[in-house]
């Protein structure tokens, strides 16, 4: 069946360093991918999404390129804030299919001044 | 913010006892959606509603029941509550639900813990 797999965390980085947080994923046909980001205490809000190959996602300096080839949407900002500290989850939906997320199993990031 | 709230926020309960969350929206939203998360896990679908009355399982819909009679509300239960079933809950809603990119947006969560 369809799946997400993401890098382990947690990811434990300094401000203004680089972050990089890995997911491929499992699927037939042509999923659309998403980045959401868990706050504290919060649910889920998405962060950024692409819904065909070589689609690239982009928000609050987030980063993510839908490669096909590799089946593989990382998620990556060029210099991390305290205030980004949150899990991360990479996910994937199949159009047709009422929406279901299929969610990889998150990532920690913590940010330390 | 989507106008999506749950209740309660946190419950203990003990095994064996029947448990209802309540998912309740403002947004006229058709498709709404449950979802539990547990470590290492990630979010699983519990079961999804469609439209009112319509209904369907998910991944880990077993011991859990669903009832959507109104549009903004769908109602998750517990019929006896095992400590398996200690997760946090999240309930989600889609507007157009299997277009390509459809947004879900996400409740606060409810923490439930079964002792």
């Amino acid at each position: 069946g369809d799946s997400v797999t993401q890098m382990e965390g947690p990811v434990t980085l300094s401000e203004e360093a680089f972050l990089t947080i890995n997911c491929t994923y499992t699927a037939t046909g042509y999923p659309s991918l998403f980045w959401y980001v868990q706050y504290p205490g919060e649910g889920l809000q998405l962060l950024l999404k692409a819904t065909k190959a070589d689609d690239k996602g982009s928000n609050k300096g987030f980063e993510a390129t839908y490669r096909k080839e590799t089946t593989s949407f990382h998620l990556e900002k060029g210099s991390v804030q305290v205030s980004d500290s949150a899990v991360y989850f990479c996910a994937l939906s199949k159009m047709g299919n009422t929406g279901k997320l299929i969610f990889g199993q998150g990532t920690t990031l913590q940010v330390k001044p | 913010d989507a106008g999506i709230t749950q209740s309660p926020r946190h419950k203990v309960t003990e095994t064996g006892t029947p448990v209802t969350l309540r998912c309740h929206q403002t947004e006229n939203h058709r498709y709404m959606y449950w979802y539990r998360q547990d470590p290492g896990h990630g979010l699983r679908l519990i079961h999804y509603s469609y439209g009112v009355k319509d209904t369907d399982k998910g991944e880990v819909s077993d011991g859990y029941s669903v009832s959507r009679s109104k549009t903004e509300d769908f109602l998750l239960t517990l019929e006896s509550a095992t400590s398996s079933q200690t997760s946090v809950y999240f309930c989600a809603i889609s507007g157009t639900g299997g277009q390509e990119g459809d947004e879900q947006f996400f409740g606060p969560g409810t923490r439930l813990t079964v002792l």
